[in-house]
């Protein structure tokens, strides 16, 4: 299994430009969610899903969207990408409230 | 609402040397506790894992935690640390009715001398 997988590694965007960060999991957990890290800090949620078409807000939901449609897939939207949104992005799954599996993140800088 | 308070920033040992770090929560009821451990630029990595039962509970790597309820406390122990566990550590709690969301403390970033 590769576990959970998330693509770009890397990327840098411009203010105001959007794009989709992809998270994909094969180990068919039903929950999943998006964190992001910033420097010297925890992991704060953004958004999660307890399984396809059910998504909630986390604690810092604000300038991203997600969907699930799938159980495997959970992208995560940014519109209109603001310096603040300059972190390091995981996905991560779990089955139920089991322990969470991450992903090797993806780095985002916005300029 | 569920909180981490991972004191230590920063933490420095000495190879061979004993480690303690230290986490403490807040949560009305009994919470499921977690320590990962994060490598530069990787994911998270669980360590271990406490849900109920047996206090003292025992991860990969050597590494062991003591849930006391009475001092809100789940440290994390190893008894002579390896140059390999350099890393930045970070305590979680969640709850059973949360649907696994999980709190994350801020991380103790552990530095290992030779």
């Amino acid at each position: 299994n590769a576990g959970v997988t998330q693509t770009p590694k890397f990327r840098i965007l411009k203010i105001g430009q959007s794009m989709t960060l992809q998270c994909t999991q094969d180990m068919n957990h039903n929950y999943m969610y998006w964190y992001r890290q910033d420097p010297g800090m925890g992991l704060k949620l953004i958004y999660y899903s307890v399984g396809a078409g059910i998504t909630d807000k986390g604690e810092v939901p604000n300038g991203y969207n997600v969907s699930r449609s799938t159980t495997e897939d959970f992208p995560l939207r940014l519109e209109l990408a603001a310096p603040s949104q300059t972190s390091v992005y995981f996905c991560a799954s779990s089955y139920r409230n089991s322990e969470q599996y991450f992903g090797p993140g993806t780095r985002l800088t916005v300029t | 609402a569920q909180s981490v308070t991972q004191p230590d920033i920063h933490i420095t040992v000495s190879e061979g040397a004993s480690l303690e770090l230290r986490c403490n929560y807040s949560y009305g009821a009994t919470p499921y506790l977690f320590w990962y451990v994060q490598s530069p630029g990787q994911g998270l990595q669980l360590l271990l894992k406490y849900f109920s039962g047996d206090t003292l509970v025992q991860g990969i790597k050597g590494f062991e935690a003591e849930f006391k309820r009475s001092q809100s406390s789940f440290n994390l122990r190893k008894p002579s640390v390896h140059w390999s566990d350099a890393a930045e550590y970070f305590c979680a709690v969640g709850r059973e009715t949360s649907g696994s969301r999980l709190t994350f403390g801020e991380g103790t970033q552990l530095t290992v001398n030779p």
